[in-house]
């Protein structure tokens, strides 16, 4: 079975600071994809990054990077120069190829971010 | 851009009332999902869509049924509702991996 772990369950940070949210995952398949999604407190989530199991390459996008490591089984996520707008609840996810249930998606609990002006 | 909608963004049933919750998605994809979230729960899984008249359970189907008759529409159904289903609502589509989802309907039970 798969399994998503972020053990970060709040977080507060001063605006400005850099954040990073840690995300743990457990599966048995070769091939599996991994998300973060945003749910800003409107409620919707809104998806962020998808990564698959053979690009251990970090990844940047602006203020956002993802540091992923097949070693320890993890891929987190580093918010630099925190900013108001930022504060949400962070999902990340895993997504595997075992057939038909290959499209689901197994999330973490999330880990809910408050930046403080 | 992708869009999935719900019927609603707050609801408020009594009681043992049969509840229908719509969902919506404009961009052909074939996997349609519908998830509940709960604090301290994260997001669990109560049924998904494959293709149009199928289902399959998710990992807390009990008090829920869905309806599939359309490709683009997926209906959440609790057929007696309780208290315990009070939750926010979560309805997702995908093509492949990656789902969008919509806005969340916001469901209270008293």
């Amino acid at each position: 079975a798969q399994k998503v772990t972020q053990a970060q369950t709040e977080i507060s940070v001063v605006e400005k600071e850099d954040v990073t949210l840690d995300c743990v995952y457990e599966t048995r398949d070769t091939t599996y994809y991994l998300f973060w999604y945003k749910q800003p407190p409107s409620g919707e989530l809104v998806f962020l990054i998808r990564r698959n199991s053979f690009d251990e390459q970090n990844e940047i996008s602006g203020r956002y990077s993802w540091n992923f490591q097949k070693s320890t089984s993890s891929f987190n996520f580093t918010i630099t120069a925190s900013q108001v707008v930022d504060s949400a609840v962070y999902f990340c996810a895993l997504s595997g190829d075992s057939g038909a249930g290959s499209y689901q998606l197994t999330f973490g609990k999330g880990t809910k971010l408050s930046v403080i002006p | 851009d992708v869009k999935v909608t719900q019927s609603s963004r707050y609801l408020v049933k009594r009681t043992g009332e049969k509840v229908f919750l719509e969902c919506v998605q404009d961009m052909d994809h074939e996997n349609m999902f519908w998830y509940r979230q709960d604090p301290g729960l994260g997001l669990r899984l109560i049924y998904f869509s494959y293709d149009v008249k199928m289902k399959e359970k998710g990992d807390i189907p009990e008090g829920y049924s869905v309806s599939r008759e359309k490709k683009e529409r997926f209906s959440l159904i609790l057929e007696s509702a309780s208290t315990n289903q009070t939750s926010m609502y979560l309805c997702a589509s995908s093509l492949v991996d990656e789902q969008y989802f919509g806005p969340g309907t916001r469901l209270t039970v008293t």
